[in-house]
Parts: structure tokens; C-alpha cells; sequence
């Protein structure tokens, strides 16, 4: 079993849609990120959480420690939107937050 | 500008032809690590450096060398590459690990 699962693998919208990317994790964590892959191979990262909400434009990111789940919600959604959005997290054990795990992505495809 | 740069973007190699892929910041970034990115796997993680002369193993260190001798650069070694390592490679910085991160644009290697 994957450490981090997220849902779901691909997700087609029309432009305007609120959209929702769910990511799960079953390790102890002492942080959360959102990262974003441009179709051109690019990575950015667009959040990091270890509690609460935090928005950015239009993107919304939550995380709930105790249920070990974040969310990531996009409002308005637009075609420049698409791209894959892949949820990692650092391991919280030994002192170290420098292993990172990431979960496989979901490919966001907004159509106009 | 703050930025991870990786060189080259593109390599062919043959199996067993030691090669290097050079990373690095201008950030001041204490982390530093190294990610494969294969089809269907996603990413993962294969080393990283909390600081300088401080370097842990990730999920996939087999076959890969780094050292980081001072901050900025972070040096990705493969002295006897093999077909299994063809991948897209990325290396990413941050302030600390666990902060938020910055990814370089990646390095597709093949090897033959």
C-alpha cells in the first residue's frame, strides 16, 4: 500500500467547475505539500501545511491531522489550470523532515 | 533571480560511462535533494542534504552517488549507469527541510 494515495488519477472539468483533489496519507507527517507539474515537465510548489487552510487566488489547501487527509480545491477553474497536481509529504520520525514521499498525481484537464 | 539550476536538461549515455548532473542554488538554501520521475511510480526521492557534509539516503539511493561539499551545489553521481536508470531526474532546494520547496526544470537522462 502507498503511503500517500491520492484521488482521483485524472479529473476533466469545464472551465468555471470548482474542483477538489484529495490526498491521504498512513505515516506520521510533519508536513504537507501541493506541488504543481506543468504539461512542459515543470514542478511548483504552490503549498505547504502542517495545519489549518492556507488560499492562494484561487486555490484553497486543508489539511486534517487527526483523519491523516488534505484537500486541494480550485475555484473558477480555467484552462491554464490544467496540469498535474501531485500532494508529498515529509516524514515526521528520527528528528529528520528530510525524506519526502510523494503520491503518483492527478492530471487535471479543464476544458474551455 | 532565486532559482535551482540543473545541467544538462538532456543526456544520452552508454551503460557504464560515469556521468554527473550538477545542481544548484542561489538561494542560501540549507536542503538540498535529488528525485527521480518515472511512468507510473512518480516521484521519488533518492537523496538529500539537510546541510554541508550532511547527506541521508531516500527510497532509491541504489546506484546513485552525491556529495555536498559546499551550500550551493549538490552534485548527482552515477559512476556505472544502467538502462534502469534512464529517467527524469529533478533537484530541488529549500530554506529548510520541510519548508517549501524550489524544483529545478529537470534532466531527462537515457541511458543505452
Amino acid at each position: 500500500k502507498n503511503e500517500v494515495e491520492q484521488s482521483p488519477q485524472n479529473l476533466t472539468a469545464q472551465e468555471g467547475e470548482f474542483i477538489t483533489i484529495n490526498c491521504s496519507y498512513s505515516v506520521g507527517i510533519s508536513a504537507l505539500h501541493w506541488l504543481q507539474q506543468h504539461p512542459g515537465g515543470g514542478i511548483v510548489s504552490l503549498f505547504m501545511l502542517s495545519s489549518g487552510k492556507k488560499k492562494h487566488g484561487r486555490l484553497i489547501a486543508t489539511i486534517n491531522i487527526q483523519e491523516k487527509h488534505s484537500s486541494l480545491h480550485i475555484t473558477a477553474s480555467h484552462p491554464r489550470d490544467s496540469a498535474v497536481y501531485i500532494c508529498a509529504v515529509n516524514l515526521n520520525y528520527g528528528g529528520s523532515q528530510g525524506n519526502l514521499i510523494f503520491g503518483k498525481g492527478t492530471k487535471l484537464s479543464v476544458k474551455p | 533571480e532565486a532559482q535551482v539550476t540543473q545541467n544538462p536538461r538532456y543526456l544520452i549515455t552508454v551503460t557504464g560511462k560515469k556521468l554527473t548532473v550538477t545542481c544548484s542554488q542561489n538561494m542560501n538554501h540549507e536542503y538540498m535533494s535529488w528525485y527521480r520521475q518515472d511512468p507510473g511510480l512518480g516521484l521519488r526521492q533518492i537523496y538529500y542534504s539537510m546541510n554541508v557534509e550532511v547527506t541521508d539516503k531516500g527510497d532509491v539511493p541504489e546506484g546513485y552517488k552525491v556529495s555536498r561539499k559546499e551550500k550551493r551545489n549538490f552534485p548527482l553521481i552515477l559512476e556505472s549507469p544502467s538502462p534502469n536508470q534512464t529517467s527524469l531526474y529533478f533537484c530541488a532546494s529549500s530554506f529548510r527541510g520541510g519548508a517549501g520547496y524550489t524544483f529545478g526544470s529537470g534532466t531527462r537522462l537515457t541511458v543505452v
